[in-house]
């Protein structure tokens, strides 16, 4: 299995820009995560998407910040206006039910000057 | 809400001795437990989880954990330390019937030849 994809790697971009980073998750997986890494505040879970529908977003920052899941094989975060205190590693994971345990990707390493 | 502490920011361990990290969780009820390893640039991996059962659990790399719910612990132990164990480790717990993880703030593992 190739486990967890993300894309890109590495994001550096501007103040004001938009933002999109991507996951596909394990197949078979019906649960999908989004997390925030930042050395100030750890992980941070951002989204949980059940059967492609989003269940949880109490953790998105702010209105900015925007997630979909157009089918089971695909995820986008979306971060428009992007900020510098928008930089962080994004990692998006996925489980095969929502209780089991969650295999990460390996991340996105964003940075917004 | 559950909560994790991993006490040990940081731990340097000669290679070829013994490592134990400790983790404490505060849950009323059993909860999931796991821990997950991550290596510089890269995602998270998991090591190994406890549901039910057996308290000493096995996981990968030659790690084992041990579940005390007298002490609500979960400790990761592996008897000889290879450089390429040096990574963060992270703790985390989850509650039946929840898809949330808490994820403790992590301890930085440092081999020395």
């Amino acid at each position: 299995d190739a486990g967890v994809i993300q894309s890109p790697r590495h994001e550096v971009t501007e103040m004001g820009q938009e933002v999109t980073l991507r996951c596909k998750p394990i197949s078979g997986h019906n649960s999908l995560f989004w997390y925030r890494q930042t050395m100030m505040r750890g992980l941070e879970l951002l989204i949980y998407f059940n059967n492609n529908v989003p269940i949880d977003d109490s953790g998105m920052p702010e209105d900015r910040f925007s997630a979909k899941m157009p089918n089971a094989s695909f995820s986008t975060l979306k971060i428009q206006p992007s900020e510098p205190r928008d930089s962080a590693v994004y990692f998006c994971a996925s489980s095969l039910t929502s209780y089991n345990e969650q295999f990460f990707g390996p991340g996105t390493r964003l940075t917004v000057l | 809400a559950q909560s994790v502490t991993q006490p040990d920011i940081h731990i340097t361990v000669s290679e070829g001795a013994s490592l134990e990290l400790r983790c404490n969780y505060s849950y009323g009820a059993t909860p999931y437990l796991f821990w997950y390893v991550q290596s510089p640039g890269q995602g998270l991996q998991l090591l190994l989880k406890y549901f039910s059962g057996d308290t000493l659990v096995q996981g990968i790399k030659g790690f084992e954990a041990e579940f005390k719910r007298s002490q609500s612990s979960f400790n990761l132990r592996k008897p000889s330390v290879h450089w390429s164990d040096a990574a963060e480790y992270f703790c985390a717990v989850g509650a039946r019937g929840d898809y949330k993880l808490s994820f403790g703030a992590g301890t930085t593992v440092t081999v020395r030849a």
